[in-house]
C-alpha cells in the first residue's frame, strides 16, 4: 500500500544534541510537510516543500531545518533541541489541491 | 488572515446516537477546500471527509456527513450511529486552491459513552 513512513516512532535526545527525523513516501506526491504537534493541540506547520521549492513558516525557529534530497524523502533536523521542542512531529504529503496524507509521527523526547 | 475555529474543545455522545461537531472559518477567498481529520489516541491522523467550496451539495462518507454553509462560513461534521471507534480528536482544516498550506482548527475531542 502507498503510504507515508516516519522513522523512528520514538526518539529520545539530550538537550542541545542535534537530532534528525526522517520521512519517506511511496505516494509520489509533490508536496511534503512537517508539522509539530504538542499534546492535545492542533498541528503547527513548520515548513513544506513543493517539489524542491522550500517554504518556511515565519514563526518556525531557526533551530529547525529541513532537507528534501528527492521526491520520496524529507528530513527534519533540529540543531540544538530544547525542552520546549518535545512534541510529536508529523510528516504529511499531498498532491496539488489534495488532502494531506499523514505518517504515524515521531514522538520526540528531550532530556 | 485565514483562521479556523472549533468552539467545542470536548464533546460526549452516547453510542449509537448522532453528534455534530462545529467549525467556522474566516477567509476572503472564494475557491478553497475544507476537511475533517480524525486523530485517534496515539494513532495516525486520517482524512474523514472533504468538501470543495464550489460544490453546493454536502459531502457524505458513510456515517459521516457535513453541513456546509458557504455564506455563513460554517462547516459542521455530523456523525450518525456513533461507535466506540469514533472516539478521537477531530480537526477541521482549510486549504486555499492556490496555496499548499493547510490550516487546522484547535480540535474537538469526542468521547463515545457505551
Amino acid at each position: 500500500d502507498a503510504m507515508v513512513i516516519q522513522n523512528p516512532r520514538y526518539q529520545v535526545t539530550q538537550f542541545g544534541k542535534p537530532v534528525t527525523l526522517s520521512c519517506s513516501q511511496t505516494l509520489n506526491h509533490n508536496v511534503m510537510y512537517w508539522y509539530q504537534q504538542k499534546s492535545s493541540q492542533a498541528p503547527k506547520l513548520l515548513f513544506h516543500y513543493y517539489d524542491k521549492d522550500f517554504n518556511n513558516e515565519a514563526d518556525t525557529p531557526d533551530n529547525f531545518q529541513s532537507r528534501r534530497p528527492n521526491t520520496s524523502f524529507c528530513f527534519l533536523d533540529i540543531r540544538s533541541p530544547g525542552l520546549g521542542d518535545a512534541a510529536m512531529y508529523l510528516c504529511a504529503t499531498s498532491t496539488v489541491r489534495g488532502p494531506l496524507h499523514f505518517g504515524n509521527g515521531t514522538r520526540l523526547t528531550v532530556t | 488572515a485565514q483562521t479556523v475555529t472549533q468552539s467545542q474543545p470536548e464533546m460526549s455522545v452516547q453510542e449509537a446516537e448522532t453528534v455534530t461537531l462545529s467549525c467556522t472559518y474566516d477567509t476572503s477567498e472564494s475557491d478553497y477546500y475544507l476537511f475533517w481529520y480524525k486523530q485517534p489516541p496515539s494513532r495516525q491522523m486520517i482524512l474523514v471527509i472533504r468538501q470543495e467550496a464550489y460544490k453546493q451539495q454536502n459531502a457524505t462518507e458513510n456515517r459521516f456527513s457535513v453541513n456546509f454553509q458557504k455564506a455563513a462560513k460554517s462547516f459542521s461534521l455530523k456523525i450518525s450511529d456513533s461507535q466506540l471507534g469514533d472516539a478521537a480528536m477531530y480537526f477541521c482544516a482549510y486549504r486555499v486552491y492556490r496555496d499548499d498550506k493547510i490550516i487546522f482548527g484547535k480540535g474537538t475531542r469526542l468521547h463515545i459513552l457505551p
